[in-house]
């Protein structure tokens, strides 16, 4: 079974511009998250998806971030415009259909390391 | 909130030594607990994970055991080796499945 795919695995762009990622779930699963990782620190929600609906964005800073899964598969997430503290690595996540229960388990992607000069 | 707080790293040892990684967790309800890893370069991967008091999570001859009693979910391995070196990540799922907490994550090295 494959597991969740990101793209691209690095990206370098300077401050300002705008750069997006994407992922694509485990077959199958329904829910997908974005998490964001600081150099030395644990993985942090940015926004988890039922299907195709938002479900949670509580933590997505919502002036730059914006993310979209259309079908209910694939997902994209973009940055617009970039700043220095967005370097960090962006990890997709997913997990069976969620059945409000605290057993679901999420499984990672690679993650893709933005670097912004 | 809740919140997982593990010991600070780095965690050096030598090969075949015995490894704890501290982990506790403050949380309301009953969450489900998780180790993961992640080897340079990769991802996370899950490494083993209980859901109840008492449950004991198991996996490539890691085990932690959840404790309620002491808000714990402790780490450990009989004898390590130069591949287990990489950073492992307590994490929490909250009692209604949405949201997944971490740790700060412990860097492992294992020298030969």
């Amino acid at each position: 079974e494959a597991g969740v795919v990101q793209s691209p695995r690095y990206k370098i762009i300077e401050k300002k511009q705008p750069v997006a990622f994407w992922c694509n779930p485990i077959s199958g699963h329904n829910t997908l998250y974005w998490y964001r990782q600081n150099l030395g620190q644990g993985p942090e929600l940015l926004i988890r998806y039922e299907n195709e609906e938002a479900v949670d964005d509580s933590q997505l800073p919502k002036d730059r971030f914006s993310a979209e899964r259309l079908k209910g598969v694939d997902s994209t997430l973009k940055i617009q415009p970039a700043e220095l503290g967005d370097s960090a690595v962006y990890l997709c996540a997913s997990s069976p259909r969620y059945s409000g229960s605290s057993t679901d388990t999420q499984y990672f992607g690679p993650g893709t390391r933005l670097t912004v000069l | 909130g809740n919140s997982v707080t593990q010991m600070e790293g780095p965690v050096t040892l030598s090969e075949e030594a015995f490894l704890t990684i501290n982990c506790t967790y403050t949380a309301t309800g009953y969450p489900s607990l998780f180790w993961y890893v992640q080897y340079p370069g990769e991802g996370l991967q899950l490494l083993l994970k209980a859901t109840k008091a008492d449950d004991k999570g198991s996996n490539k001859g890691f085990e932690a055991t959840y404790r309620k009693e002491t808000t714990s979910f402790h780490l450990e391995k009989g004898s390590v080796q130069v591949s287990d070196s990489a950073v492992y990540f307590c994490a929490l799922l909250n009692q209604a499945g949405t949201a997944l907490i971490f740790g700060k994550g412990t860097t492992l090295s294992v020298s030969s």
